[in-house]
């Protein structure tokens, strides 16, 4: 079974276009987490959930919009496409500690879009 | 903003060779991890050092971490052609349940 599983795998999509990228994790982690891959692989932390609550919101567009109905998924929502939102997304989970520690993250296979 | 920073940003080495990668912070934190992506995929936990700790070993992986000089170093022993994939540090400050990732490193493990 995959741990981290996120789809869809490829979305090409025209600008303007609204388009939501799912992910559902089987670990029973409490945190959730969604980052952005640019194409020179720098990795950036997009948003954060904890239990369903959202922790981390960095500065990104509002047209980024996450949605967790419960603590195994992390759906994100993207609205009115740009050209620089190309990229690839990852989702991944982690079990945070008591002293909010975070022990490994486990990754998603990524979900990349590419929009025209 | 970006926590981690890993040097060199490529490496190429010769099959059966050591590789060393380093990677430097600026914060204080609860741990440092070491993670792999192989070309397409997603990344892949190597390794988790805490504060308190000094030197990690995993199979053909030993990591080091120097908290006063905010760094840490990824030593892959006796390389392999597999072993070629970008390799990521990653710390946690431990303030809003955040890692932050640094740019990465490409290494190149020639058959």
């Amino acid at each position: 079974d995959t741990a981290v599983s996120q789809t869809p795998k490829y979305l090409v999509t025209q600008m303007g276009n609204d388009k939501s990228i799912k992910c559902e994790q089987n670990l029973g982690h409490d945190t959730m987490y969604w980052y952005k891959q640019d194409s020179k692989k720098f990795l950036k932390i997009m948003f954060s959930y904890n239990n369903k609550e959202l922790i981390i919101n960095e500065t990104v567009p509002n047209r980024f919009s996450p949605k967790s109905p419960d603590k195994a998924h992390l759906n994100l929502h993207i609205n009115s496409l740009e050209l620089g939102d190309s990229a690839v997304y990852f989702c991944a989970s982690s079990q945070v500690r008591s002293r909010r520690e975070n022990t490994e993250a486990f990754f998603g296979q990524g979900t990349r879009l590419t929009v025209v | 903003s970006q926590q981690g920073e890993e040097d060199p940003q490529a490496l190429s080495i010769q099959e059966g060779e050591n590789a060393t990668m380093n990677c430097s912070y600026k914060t204080s934190i609860n741990n440092l991890q070491w993670y792999r992506q192989n070309s397409g995929r997603g990344l892949v936990h190597l390794i988790l050092i805490r504060s308190n700790e000094r030197e990690k070993h995993s199979g053909r992986l030993r990591v080091t971490l120097d908290t006063s000089k905010k760094s840490s170093s990824l030593l892959i022993t006796a390389s392999r052609a597999a072993d070629t994939a970008s390799y990521f540090c990653a710390t946690d400050a431990g303030a809003n349940s955040k890692l932050t990732f640094g740019k990465g490193i490409t290494l190149s493990v020639r058959p």
